[in-house]
């Protein structure tokens, strides 16, 4: 089983400034990792995958980076509806596939 | 609208039983595998179970194997989960999800419902 470690568990930050979420895969998972972002009373919603690509809608303040175990999440300037929590997801070994357990950005 | 639609979940005796269902549309349902997800209150989402597109392929996450069954009908743009045995641990908010292939080669997820909530308690 690969094990999926988010860091920090939360994250606090003002409107405007840089959110930097970490995700460190405890084998190598290549550049297949996924990241999701989850709303209050939503389901989670695809950001990225392959580590880099942002998915269809998603506005470019969201980049992801890395590959074999170290991945970040960076949303550049922190836009209200960005406070969320935010989930990395590896679907190297899929299924089943494992998810981090979550950062929380909220508002500073 | 592109949109999944979850129905069926409830309260339920442990060792009880439910069949939850998912309505598809705006998309080509066929030519997607499926998923169900659910999530426990405050935890991150867990992957239930797999079904190609054209049901040939299943998979099961270790926890339910034996006890839930997964399929789908391309006709009707639909996918059932039956679930037996239920357990307190199975007690979640479980979700249709849409891979973004038809098989094994996808692996991430581009559409998801709302979810439908399965409380199992006596």
């Amino acid at each position: 089983e690969i094990v999926m470690t988010q860091s920090p568990a939360t994250l606090s930050v003002s409107p405007g400034e840089r959110a930097t979420l970490s995700c460190r895969a405890s084998h190598r998972v290549s550049t297949n990792l996924a990241w999701y972002q989850q709303k209050p009373g939503q389901p989670p919603r695809l950001l990225i995958f392959g580590a880099s690509t942002r998915a269809t809608g998603v506005p470019a303040r969201f980049s992801g980076s890395g590959s074999g175990t170290d991945f970040t999440l960076t949303i550049s300037s922190l836009q209200s509806e960005d406070f969320a929590v935010y989930y990395c997801h590896q679907y190297n070994n899929w299924p089943p596939g494992s998810f981090g357990q979550g950062t929380q950005v909220e508002i500073k | 609208e592109v949109q999944l639609v979850e129905s069926g979940g409830g309260v339920v005796q442990p060792g009880g039983s439910l069949r939850l269902s998912c309505a598809a549309s705006g998309f080509t349902f066929q030519n997607y595998a499926m998923h169900w997800f659910r999530q426990a209150p405050g935890k991150g989402p867990e992957w239930v179970s797999f079904i190609r597109y054209d049901s040939r392929s299943i998979y099961y996450a270790d926890s339910v194997r034996g006890r839930f069954t997964i399929s789908r009908d391309n006709s009707k743009n639909s996918l059932d989960l039956q679930m037996n045995s239920l357990r307190a641990e199975d007690t979640a908010l479980y979700y249709c999800v849409k891979d973004v292939e038809g098989d094994l080669t996808g692996g991430f997820f581009d559409l998801w419902g709302r979810g439908t909530r399965v409380t199992v308690s006596s």
